[in-house]
């Protein structure tokens, strides 16, 4: 079946540092991949998403690549906080409007 | 704060009863997604609603039943509760239209079955 990063790492960094999250999709007919950060007790919250005819896309301290070749996606944070800490989730959507697809969600601790 | 209110927050059941949670989406928005997150398959996409037709179907057991009302709000009922169906379940909404897709969740329903 579908299938976004299989994998629950847990990415330990230290304040001010630089993060790289990294995610594995499956799905090369998806058009939209979003990145979403899920702090303990809440539910998933919106940071980034990309298009697929796009390789980048920055925001505010946060930037995505998305290489269709290896089917890969990052999520990369600058001068990470202690407010960063929390799980991160890649998603993929096949099309505009339909549902979300998850990956297995990536652990980002930040020490202060 | 999301603007999607889900309730109850918490809900402690047995085995074989039957729970409903409620879902109220964002004002304005026509679609209405209900996802399941358990430690052994992360985040599971169940069902959709856009503007009370059931839209798309995912992985939801005969068991669950969802629905959406003509106020827009909606409700996924669980029966025949296993210990497995123990999870947060989450809902989100989006506008879907005019480009916008963004989903935005709800701070979830914990379901516990003993």
């Amino acid at each position: 079946g579908e299938s976004v990063g299989l994998h629950l790492p847990t990415l330990s960094v230290q304040e001010g540092d630089n993060s790289i999250i990294n995610c594995a999709y499956s799905n090369s007919a998806s058009d939209y991949f979003i990145w979403y950060k899920q702090e303990s007790g809440k539910g998933p919250q919106f940071i980034i998403d990309i298009r697929s005819n796009m390789d980048k896309r920055q925001g505010q301290r946060v930037t995505v690549l998305l290489n269709k070749t290896v089917k890969h996606l990052s999520l990369q944070i600058a001068a990470t906080q202690p407010g960063d800490s929390a799980v991160y989730f890649c998603a993929e959507m096949k099309e505009y409007g339909n549902k979300l697809v998850f990956g297995a969600g990536t652990i980002l601790r930040v020490k202060s | 704060d999301s603007g999607v209110t889900q309730t109850p927050k918490h809900l402690i059941t047995a085995t074989g009863q039957r729970v409903t949670l409620r879902c109220s989406p964002r004002s304005g928005d026509l679609s209405v997604y209900w996802y399941q997150q358990s430690l052994d398959q992360g985040l599971q996409f169940l069902i959709q609603y856009y503007n009370g037709e059931e839209r798309a179907k995912g992985n939801i057991l005969e068991r669950f039943s969802a629905q959406q009302f003509p106020d827009l709000h909606s409700e996924l009922n669980l029966s025949s509760l296993e210990l497995g169906d123990s999870a947060l379940y989450f809902c989100a909404s989006s506008v879907v239209s005019g480009g916008a897709y963004e989903q935005f969740f709800g701070p979830g329903t914990r379901l516990t079955v003993l």
